[in-house]
């Protein structure tokens, strides 16, 4: 089964703690993402990557860090920095290169809850 | 900043009626727009994407973009209870829209 797997789908940490989110694609896209959902909102953007070792802030970047090691692999570390990370977390792929139409996938989201 | 606004509604549709959803974007150099469907507590799913100016059909969905006012629409035909979702406007795989919510009533 091809697809974006995310882990865990609840999390919750105490306030001073990093905690990182995983995410895992086999669908072999180029291009990965981290967005942020907060209740009745659309999506913002933290990070992105287009290619292995290299990415991208997006909006929302502060208090986040990610790593791009692997093509399918794009983990996302919420630091003690972000100061209210209660939030659903949403990672996506999709085909890089020209093709304006590139499907994103999003995996089943990870919520997040600083207690 | 670039920016996509949704009416964040909550929208009421009879069912078996047309739905209209829109969404405004501030990029004029923008190429790419996504119509994504979101039931609560779930990831978003796709259901439209256009580039060109016009219409673009599928199905009971018509997407509709006209870059000269930076508008994108879609249109739900024949609306289904099933079809009671938030529905979210993107633009090239980085902005999002807030969502509009649909109810279509039985």
């Amino acid at each position: 089964d091809g697809g974006i797997t995310q882990s865990p789908k609840y999390l919750f940490r105490k306030e001073g703690q990093n905690v990182t989110l995983s995410c895992e694609q086999n669908l072999n896209h180029d291009a990965m993402y981290w967005y942020r959902q907060d209740p009745g909102q659309g999506l913002r953007l933290i990070y992105y990557s287009q290619i292995v070792n290299d990415f991208q802030k997006g909006d929302i970047a502060e208090g986040y860090s990610v790593s791009r090691e692997k093509k399918e692999s794009f983990p996302l570390t919420v630091t003690s920095a972000q100061k209210n990370p209660t939030a659903f977390y949403l990672c996506a792929s999709r085909e890089a290169g020209g093709y304006r139409g590139a499907e994103q996938f999003f995996g089943p989201g990870t919520r997040l809850t600083v207690l | 900043q670039k920016e996509v606004e949704q009416n964040s509604g909550p929208l009421s549709v009879p069912e078996g009626a047309i739905a209209s959803l829109n969404c405004t974007y501030s990029d004029r150099g923008s190429q790419s727009f996504f119509w994504y469907r979101q039931y609560s507590g779930k990831s978003p799913e796709l259901i439209m994407f256009i580039y060109s100016n016009g219409d673009k059909e599928d199905g009971r969905f018509t997407a509709q973009l006209n870059k000269a006012s930076q508008y994108v629409s879609l249109l739900i035909r024949d609306s289904q209870p099933s079809d009671s979702a938030t529905y979210l406007c993107a633009v090239n795989w980085l902005v999002f829209g807030q969502g509009t919510r649909l109810t279509i009533n039985p």
